[in-house]
């Protein structure tokens, strides 16, 4: 049973341009969460779906940041106009829901430098 | 609101000597507890879970925590330590919204 992929794992932008992270959970997870993680800091919660709905996306900046999780394929996390600020690391994570829901599985991670 | 406290940035043990790395959090009710660890240019890694039962709790690699309420803590302990236990070590907490909130982290060096 292949764990939470990411993909890609590295990613350089210039300013301006538009990054997109892709993210496939494991096998039978039908929730994702994304992170974001600066250098010496933890984990900052972005943005919660499930398939094809956003559940709660408190933690996203309002502008220039979308997430979406289809029915089909990847969830992807999309930065358009990217700004030297933006760069960190993106974690997805993805949980099956129901008895185990609390319990998160995390992918390797996209690290984002914005030239 | 739910918040965890991490107060050691960074802890430097010897190879073979015990570890206790410290979470201490805030949540009105009995939270979820998690700690991870996260090796150089990897993802997180779950390292154990509490959610209710027996407060002292395995996880894996010989790592243990224990859940106290009366200190808001869940401090995790391992009793010998080995050269690739060096990693980052996150504890989060999570009060029932899916979301957890994480520490700050603390760096594990070993020393040999």
């Amino acid at each position: 049973n292949a764990g939470v992929m990411q993909n890609p794992r590295h990613l350089v932008r210039r300013r301006g341009q538009e990054a997109r992270l892709r993210c496939s959970p494991m096998k039978g997870h039908s929730h994702v969460y994304w992170y974001r993680q600066l250098p010496e800091e933890g984990l900052k919660f972005m943005v919660y779906l499930q398939k094809e709905n956003i559940i709660d996306e408190s933690g996203m900046p309002k502008e220039r940041f979308s997430a979406e999780f289809p029915k089909e394929g990847p969830s992807i996390l999309r930065i358009q106009q990217v700004v030297r600020g933006d760069s960190a690391a993106y974690f997805c994570a993805s949980s099956p829901g129901g008895e185990d829901g609390e319990t998160q599985y995390f992918g390797p991670g996209t690290r984002l430098l914005v030239l | 609101a739910q918040s965890v406290t991490q107060p050691d940035i960074h802890i430097t043990v010897s190879e073979g000597a015990s570890l206790e790395l410290r979470c201490n959090y805030s949540y009105g009710a009995t939270p979820y507890l998690f700690w991870y660890v996260q090796s150089p240019g990897q993802g997180l890694q779950l390292l154990l879970k509490y959610f209710s039962g027996d407060t002292l709790v395995q996880g894996i690699k010989g790592f243990e925590a224990e859940f106290k309420r009366s200190q808001s803590s869940f401090n995790l302990r391992k009793p010998s330590v080995h050269w690739s236990d060096a990693a980052e070590y996150f504890c989060a907490v999570e009060g029932g919204s899916y979301i957890p909130t994480f520490g700050r982290g603390t760096s594990l060096i070993v020393h040999p």
